[in-house]
């Protein structure tokens, strides 16, 4: 069983429209991380949360994207107004601590279709 | 520009046969992850680390923190082995930089 549970395993929008994509613990971590792998691509650094605040984005992470920790569990990323090039796997990781030392847990990802 | 380079990109052996897959990274880092992607997507971790050698099972990762390089070797590779593996290194704040991985093909 994964140590991160990520939700839906497979999305289908429309453009246009908003979608969440959800990434739950199963312990009670601080260190969160997306990522996102456009079909045939490496895998893209999006932006890291600790202590429910961003600490850091990459360029990719623009003001269509924002992420979110509502209950103190789930760990969210929102992506506003979909666009097509938005279609990619989304992986939620956790880290044992605040470093790149720290060893990562990621989740199985959810695939995003975006017609 | 590319802070992480992979080789090869693909790779196709015989089962048995004992692979490398490189890695050179240019962005300042203590610390390399190599990670093994499975044909379904799912990511895991398979090593961490900062400096020498580790070893896990018929897998071994070394790297040379002076010359930028990390290796990832598989001892008498199976077909389970079959996945893209993939070198992330840390870069300056808690960023991570990815290669484009290497795809492995271990035939029976």
């Amino acid at each position: 069983e994964p140590e991160v549970t990520q939700t839906p395993s497979h999305q289908v929008t429309q453009m246009g429209q908003e979608v969440i994509l959800r990434c739950v613990p199963i312990s009670n971590h601080l260190y969160f991380y997306w990522y996102r792998q456009i079909l045939g691509q490496k895998v893209e650094f999006l932006v890291s949360f600790y202590n429910n605040e961003i600490s850091e984005k990459s360029e990719i992470f623009d003001d269509q994207f924002s992420v979110e920790r509502p209950d103190g569990s789930n760990f969210t990323l929102k992506i506003r107004s979909t666009k097509l090039e938005d279609s990619a796997m989304y992986f939620c990781a956790r880290g044992d601590s605040y470093s790149y030392n720290s060893p990562l847990h990621f989740g199985n990802g959810t695939r995003l279709t975006v017609t | 520009k590319n802070e992480v380079e992979q080789s090869p990109q693909n790779l196709t052996a015989q089962e048995g046969e004992f692979i490398t897959i490189n890695c050179s990274y240019s962005v300042g880092i203590s610390a390399l992850h190599w990670l093994q992607q499975h044909p379904g997507g799912g990511i895991v971790s398979l090593f961490m680390l900062s400096s020498g050698k580790k070893k896990h099972g018929r897998l071994i990762a070394t790297i040379n923190i002076q010359e930028k390089h990390s290796s990832l070797h598989i001892t008498a590779s199976h077909p389970r082995d079959s996945a893209v593996y993939i070198c992330a290194v840390g870069g300056t704040g808690n960023q991570f930089y990815f290669g484009t991985g290497t795809s492995l093909t271990v035939i029976p």
